[in-house]
């Protein structure tokens, strides 16, 4: 089992509708867990980070996070063509200190 | 305030041969991690240092290895390339007290021919 799985895509999904973005974690003392954007090309970016169980919302993003199932989802709202990217989950297993896991990303199409 | 600057952005070398890739995190970042990245693998962690120590290792042989200065600048080393080490070589910077996310430089593409 991989420390952290994710759907490869593509995902498509029209221009303004949510895009719904899943991913799973092996190790149950992870703590705490990040989305990063990344254009084909260009570096990862991080989009945001959350902790505690429950939602994180930033503007058209909302962060979910379920310890008990060890599952970690993005939605965005409003969808937009720029949205298009790799959207990669990642995980600290440490809390003092960074062994962040990355998954392998799931590729996102927003179709005008 | 300045990014993550890496160097060289591109490099092509011959098997067998070794290089030397060199990160500056953000000013005040005292954590500077190392992901290898192909289109296969993904994002592979290579190691973190902080204040000049390796917190963490990946599962990479040998032939990778790194260090940090006292002004956490970062280099990373590879021995003996192969082919399959060609990658894009990205480092990631980070305060390094339990991590509020990565800044990333542009990384370093290399080519092993």
């Amino acid at each position: 089992q991989k420390e952290v799985e994710q759907n490869s895509g593509p995902l498509s999904v029209p221009e303004g509708a949510i895009a719904s973005l899943n991913c799973t974690y092996s190790d149950r003392g992870s703590q705490s867990f990040f989305w990063y954007r990344q254009y084909s090309g260009k570096s990862p970016e991080l989009i945001m980070f959350i902790y505690s169980n429950g939602d994180k919302e930033d503007g058209r993003f909302t962060a979910q996070l379920n310890k008990a199932s060890q599952y970690v989802s993005l939605l965005i709202r409003d969808s937009q063509p720029s949205d298009s990217a790799t959207y990669l989950c990642a995980v600290n297993r440490r809390t003092s200190y960074d062994k962040v896991i990355f998954g392998p990303g799931t590729s996102l199409s927003v179709i005008p | 305030k300045a990014g993550v600057t890496q160097t060289p952005r591109y490099l092509i070398k011959t098997r067998g041969q070794q290089v030397t890739l060199s990160c500056s995190p953000i000013s005040g970042h005292r954590s500077v991690s190392w992901y290898q990245q192909t289109p296969g693998q993904g994002l592979q962690f290579l190691f973190e240092y902080f204040s000049e120590t390796q917190r963490n290792k990946g599962n990479f042989p040998g032939r990778f290895s790194g260090r940090q200065f006292s002004n956490s600048r970062s280099e990373m080393n590879v021995s003996t390339l192969e082919l399959g080490d060609s990658a894009l070589y990205l480092c990631a910077s980070s305060p390094g007290q339990g991590s509020s996310g990565y800044t990333f430089g542009s990384g370093t593409r290399l080519t092993v021919v």
